[in-house]
């Protein structure tokens, strides 16, 4: 199953911005505008904080940001919190009727 | 307020079957299309399946098309995972989600079950 990918790790200290990759293909996320990203705590379901490439849930915070520049989907954190670690996956559709994850973030604030 | 409550997972054996269930409420479920995605121990999430609102359409990721099949019961508001032909490495987490109205966010997660296939 391919996987968009994402760098392994991350990091910042409080107060910092940080920023993550999610590439794919033109297939994917260079084709779709539905590009997501999910944060995810430790032994917790993941939860929804950005869709359509840059679009907030209601509830989250507006330190959280995206946007998509080719084949490159980017999540960007705004004034780190230490509420902020925790793992972050981006998704696209993909094809007809098809939903690719990436490999995950792990988010350190040091 | 959305719920999903998974049930259904366990413990099985090389080759055998499993059905999980997803009950919905909170929402109108025969509107939404309906996911499952899993995540082995320590590892990322992978999409498995999705089923339109009405069932028409189904499709599956690579490592399970042909051994899983999704369904869900529009009366009942219960989604299903039929698992069959179990690998070692089907061992996951398994949610039951929601596919947000409009595109292909997941804008609700249950919060799992646990498959573990092993001998």
């Amino acid at each position: 199953q391919s996987v968009l990918t994402q760098p392994p790790s991350a990091s910042g200290s409080p107060g910092q911005s940080v920023t993550i990759s999610c590439t794919g293909t033109s297939n994917d996320v260079g084709g779709s505008n539905y590009v997501s990203w999910y944060q995810q705590h430790p032994d917790t379901a993941p939860k929804l904080i950005l869709y359509e490439v840059n679009k907030r849930p209601s509830g989250v915070p507006d330190r959280f940001s995206g946007s998509k520049s080719g084949n490159t989907a980017s999540l960007t954190v705004s004034g780190l919190q230490a509420e902020d670690e925790a793992d972050y996956y981006c998704s696209s559709s993909a094809a007809i009727n098809k939903l690719l994850f990436g490999g995950g973030t792990k988010l350190t604030v040091l | 307020q959305v719920e999903l409550v998974e049930s259904g997972g366990g413990a099985v054996q090389p080759g055998g079957s499993l059905r999980l269930s997803c009950v919905a409420s909170g929402f109108t479920f025969r509107t939404y299309g309906m996911h499952w995605v899993r995540q082995a121990p320590g590892k990322g999430l992978e999409w498995v399946a999705i089923i339109s609102n009405d069932a028409k359409s189904v499709s599956y990721g690579d490592s399970v098309r042909g051994r899983f099949g999704i369904s869900r019961d529009n009366s009942r508001n219960i989604l299903y995972l039929q698992m069959d032909s179990l690998r070692k490495e089907d061992t996951a987490v398994y949610y039951c989600a929601r596919k947000d109205i409009s595109g292909w966010a997941i804008d609700y997660w249950g919060q799992g079950t646990l498959v573990t296939v092993s001998s």
